[in-house]
């Protein structure tokens, strides 16, 4: 089975600080994808990545920015954490025939 | 641009009742579908999906759904919940744009009661 694994499960950082949110997959899959989720909204895109060192605009990107230097780790980056980036992330990489989650992280902005 | 509408945002249910959830997308061409469900406290998981062939979908738990393309629905259903049914529930599509992009719905929220 494909495992989509996120290294943290619940962080709490203060505003403007600079937030990493890390996801390795161990299937060499190329396509990967950051979505934040919230009640009432469901699940946003937020970045997702062909391959290596190629990313491209989900539905939300901005306050947001990613990395791809190597095929299984997929980054999520926030340059200056605000509170309403306070959600809960989840990563996920697709393969015919379909999509794999990880478990999430959880982040609290303070 | 492709959208999901789950129109139940929550849903609750007794025990043994029979439940049907709304999902209808937006997209004019191929899809696939989607239903996700997350138990409290847990991971998305993947319930069933339909790419092609038999419109009626079965997954796992006893759960299925009907692809209606005349209606752009995808409703899941079951015919008699369990408590451990209570869950969120998500609705997604993926377009044939072959950018492999799942679209989500906004979830509805089924809880059971014993």
């Amino acid at each position: 089975d494909v495992k989509v694994t996120q290294s943290s499960r619940y962080l709490v950082k203060r505003t403007g600080e600079k937030v990493f949110l890390e996801c390795v997959q161990d299937m060499d899959h190329e396509n990967m994808f950051w979505y934040r989720q919230d009640p009432g909204l469901g699940l946003r895109l937020i970045y997702f990545s062909y391959d290596v060192k190629m990313k491209e605009k989900g539905d939300i990107p901005e306050g947001y920015s990613v990395s791809r230097e190597k095929k299984e780790r997929f980054s999520l980056i926030l340059e200056s954490a605000s509170t309403n980036q306070t959600s809960m992330y989840l990563c996920a990489s697709w393969a015919t025939p379909g999509y794999t989650f990880g478990s999430g992280t959880r982040l609290t902005v303070v | 641009a492709q959208s999901v509408s789950q129109h139940n945002h929550h849903v609750i249910l007794s025990e043994a009742a029979s439940l049907e959830l709304g999902c209808n997308y937006s997209y004019g061409g191929t899809v696939n579908l989607f239903w996700y469900v997350q138990y409290p406290g847990q991971h998305l998981q993947l319930l069933l999906k339909y790419f092609s062939g038999d419109p009626l979908v079965k997954g796992i738990k006893g759960f299925e759904a009907e692809f209606i393309k005349s209606k752009f629905s995808f409703n899941l259903r079951k015919p008699s919940v369990q408590w451990s049914d209570t869950a969120e529930y998500f609705c997604a599509v993926i377009g044939q744009t072959g950018a492999n992009n799942l679209f989500f719905g906004t979830g509805t929220r089924l809880t059971v009661i014993p």
